[in-house]
């Protein structure tokens, strides 16, 4: 099965700061890659997705993320965050042959004003 | 017009009960899904049924038990709850042609 890892826990920027998130994932087959995001005391929602197609994927709230096959990395990136973006992100990792759906253990954001 | 509900929103019980927790959705999705969200954020899948099938079952103790009585619904029961059961567990729901997954609005669980 496949695993997936976030490399950093908690972020902590100020409002106008750019995101960058790290995702890494280990699997030999073919995937989809997502990226969720919990906003508190709330459910994951979909920030966005990639399947196939242009690496460079964007999602609602001004996210993107870019998928580079040979790091196995599907980066999410914000030029410019606002205390909303104060969430938990994760990553996601759907191995296509099987349906088997794996998350990331989670980075916490924090958005200082 | 909710897509993926869960009830109850909260469950506060003793050890020792047997309770259930309920998933419905009305996206016509063929895969549903029960997550195990614990105090850290880490969210762990525990079942997941496809056309009433069992696909993944992770190692999760057998006093857990889905129940599928049709494609749109998804129940979890739970036997003899411990303190380690507190958690907020997470429903979900995708078609096998779109794999995203769309998750309910969570049931926390707290055993005392």
């Amino acid at each position: 099965a496949q695993s997936v890892s976030q490399h950093n826990h908690h972020v902590i920027l100020s409002e106008a700061a750019s995101l960058e998130l790290g995702c890494n994932y280990s699997y030999g087959g073919t995937v989809n890659l997502f990226w969720y995001v919990q906003y508190p005391g709330q459910h994951l929602q979909l920030l966005l997705k990639y399947f196939s197609g242009d690496p460079l994927v964007k999602g609602i709230k001004g996210f993107e993320a870019e998928f580079i096959k040979s790091k196995f990395s599907f980066n999410l990136r914000k030029p410019s965050v606002q205390w909303s973006d104060t969430a938990e992100y994760f990553c996601a990792v759907n191995a296509k042959e099987n349906n088997d759906m794996r998350f990331g253990a989670g980075t916490r954001l924090t958005v200082k004003p | 017009d909710t897509a993926v509900s869960q009830t109850p929103k909260y469950l506060v019980t003793q050890m020792g009960n047997d309770k259930s927790i309920k998933c419905e959705q009305n996206l016509g999705h063929d895969t549903m899904y029960w997550y195990k969200q614990d105090s850290k954020k880490f969210l762990k899948i525990m079942f997941s049924y496809n056309n009433k099938e069992l696909i993944i079952n992770e190692t999760v103790p057998n006093r857990f038990s889905p129940k599928s009585p049709d494609k749109a619904h998804l129940n979890l029961h739970i036997n003899s709850l411990e303190l380690g059961d507190s958690a907020v567990y997470f429903c979900a729901s995708s078609s096998r042609g779109r794999r995203e997954q769309y998750f309910g609005p969570g049931t926390r669980l707290t055993v005392t």
